[in-house]
């Protein structure tokens, strides 16, 4: 399995509150992804990184951040979470040279906002 | 926007038969990929076939590729219990530069 640690596994939080969600890769790899999971909806993108301190929006970017500090971790922060930021969120890497390559995902962080 | 779009939706079959699983896109694509996800995990890569190729093997899997009509097949042959979980494909996207994912098909291999 790639070494993809996703934290926290679980969080239960208010409306209005900020919530950081950390992606922890050993891969070394170049491209790390965040992408959220509805039923209806399947995978979508919220942002991507492709190096340090590089990164751009995917197709649900609105009302999140990230930043990439390290080759190793890809933060994902909601500044003020709402109810429709209910998800799983999934945390991706990819050893390929463009956005189009094999994904190795983590195992997800459940998010419920009260 | 959804490009992959899986059929069926829900697939119940009785362990030792095959389980076909269709994907549909509508752009030009750089390559089809298929990953699986068991349920509360995270998706696993299983293959990815790209544009020029017609078919690809792994294992039990089998996977076709058909540009001109724009769609592939991920067949899973001598089901097995656990291959229970949702399957879903996903387009490279040649012109967007971006992997977009199908909703995925249930699959349900009966004892």
């Amino acid at each position: 399995d790639a070494g993809i640690t996703q934290s926290p596994r679980h969080k239960v939080t208010e409306t209005g509150t900020p919530v950081t969600l950390r992606c922890h890769q050993t891969e070394n790899h170049r491209y790390m992804y965040w992408y959220r999971q509805d039923p209806g909806h399947g995978l979508r993108l919220i942002h991507y990184s492709y190096g340090v301190k590089d990164t751009d929006k995917g197709e649900v970017s609105d009302g999140y951040s990230v930043s990439r500090s390290k080759t190793e971790d890809f933060l994902l922060t909601l500044e003020s979470a709402t109810s429709s930021q209910t998800s799983v969120y999934f945390c991706a890497i990819s050893p390929g040279t463009g956005l189009t390559g094999e994904l190795f995902f983590g195992e997800g962080s459940r998010l419920t906002v009260l | 926007s959804q490009q992959g779009e899986e059929d069926p939706q829900a697939l119940s079959i009785q362990e030792g038969e095959n389980a076909t699983m269709n994907c549909s896109y509508k752009t030009s694509i750089n390559n089809l990929q298929w990953y699986r996800q068991n349920s509360g995990r995270g998706l696993v890569h299983l293959i990815l076939i790209r544009s020029n190729e017609r078919e690809k093997h792994s294992g039990r899997l089998r996977v076709t590729l058909d540009t001109s009509k724009k769609s592939s097949s991920l067949l899973i042959t001598a089901s097995r219990a656990a291959d229970t979980a949702s399957y879903f494909c996903a387009t490279g996207d040649q012109g967007a530069q971006k992997l977009v994912f199908g909703q995925g098909t249930r699959l349900t291999i009966n004892p």
